[in-house]
C-alpha cells in the first residue's frame, strides 16, 4: 500500500509565476486536504474535498489559490501570480471520512516546498 | 475558536530520560478529537495517536503515553526511556467534527532533542 505522495518535492519559482501541485491520496480515501507550514510553525489548514466536493475554505485561501479534485481521486493546488510570502511547504493529507467508519486520522504526504523568488 | 496551545518550544533531554510534552486546547465543540503527530527531521509527518472526547481513557503504545484530561483540556504525551531517534517536532492537533469539518487545527510543535 502507497501513502499519500506529492509532486514536485520542490519548486522554486519567480514572483509573479503560477505554480500547480499534484496530491495523490491513499486510494480508499475520501478526504483530502491541503495545508501550509512556515518554518518553525504547524500546519496551517488551507482546505479540504469530500470526494470530488470542495467542503471548505480557509480565510488563508486567497483568490489567488485555487483547488480541485476533479474525479474524486487526486487533486491540485494552483497558486496564480505567487508571492515571497507564499514560500511555504505544503501539504497534502488523506483520510475516511464519515460514514466510511470510525477513523478520521489524517495520513500525510512528503510535502511540496515552494520557494518564491 | 478552536485553539492548540504548545508551551514547550524546545525540550533537550538526555537519551534515557522520560520526557513530557505539553498540550492544552480550547474547544466549544462537545464531540472533538485530539492527536499527536511527530514530524522527525525528514520532515513528513507521521500520525501517533487520536483520541476522541469521550474517552478520558489514558493509552499507552510501547515508551509512548498519553495522559487526556478534560477538566483541564490537556492532551499531554511522554515518551519513557527516551531514544535519540525519538528527537523530533511534535504536534498536537484538533479536529471539530461538527463545525469546522475535520480540519486539524494544530500546536506550533515542541522540538525534542534527545542527546546520546
Amino acid at each position: 500500500d502507497t501513502g499519500v505522495s506529492q509532486d514536485p518535492r520542490h519548486k522554486i519559482t519567480k514572483r509573479g509565476q503560477n505554480v500547480t501541485f499534484r496530491c495523490d491520496p491513499i486510494s480508499e480515501h475520501n478526504r483530502l486536504y491541503w495545508y501550509r507550514q512556515t518554518l518553525g510553525q504547524g500546519p496551517e489548514f488551507l482546505t479540504y474535498f469530500q470526494n470530488e466536493a470542495q467542503l471548505e475554505k480557509s480565510r488563508l485561501l486567497s483568490d489567488r489559490f485555487s483547488a480541485e479534485r476533479p474525479k474524486g481521486s487526486f487533486s491540485t493546488l494552483e497558486i496564480q501570480r505567487t508571492e515571497q510570502g507564499d514560500s511555504a511547504m505544503y501539504l497534502c493529507a488523506s483520510s475516511l471520512g464519515q460514514g466510511t467508519g470510525n477513523t478520521n486520522e489524517q495520513f500525510f504526504g512528503p510535502g511540496t516546498r515552494l520557494t518564491v523568488l | 475558536a478552536q485553539k492548540v496551545t504548545q508551551a514547550q518550544t524546545e525540550i533537550s533531554v538526555v537519551e534515557k530520560e522520560d520526557v513530557t510534552l505539553d498540550c492544552v486546547y480550547e474547544t466549544r465543540d462537545t464531540t472533538y478529537y485530539l492527536f499527536w503527530y511527530k514530524q522527525p527531521p525528514s520532515g513528513e509527518l507521521v500520525f501517533l495517536i487520536r483520541r476522541n472526547s469521550f474517552d478520558e481513557q489514558n493509552e499507552i503504545s510501547g515508551r509512548y503515553s498519553w495522559n487526556f484530561q478534560k477538566s483541564t483540556s490537556s492532551f499531554n504525551f511522554t515518551i519513557t526511556a527516551s531514544q535519540v531517534v525519538d528527537s523530533a517536532v511534535y504536534f498536537c492537533a484538533l479536529s471539530e467534527e461538527e463545525t469546522s469539518g475535520s480540519r486539524l487545527t494544530f500546536g506550533e510543535g515542541t522540538q525534542l532533542t534527545v542527546n546520546p
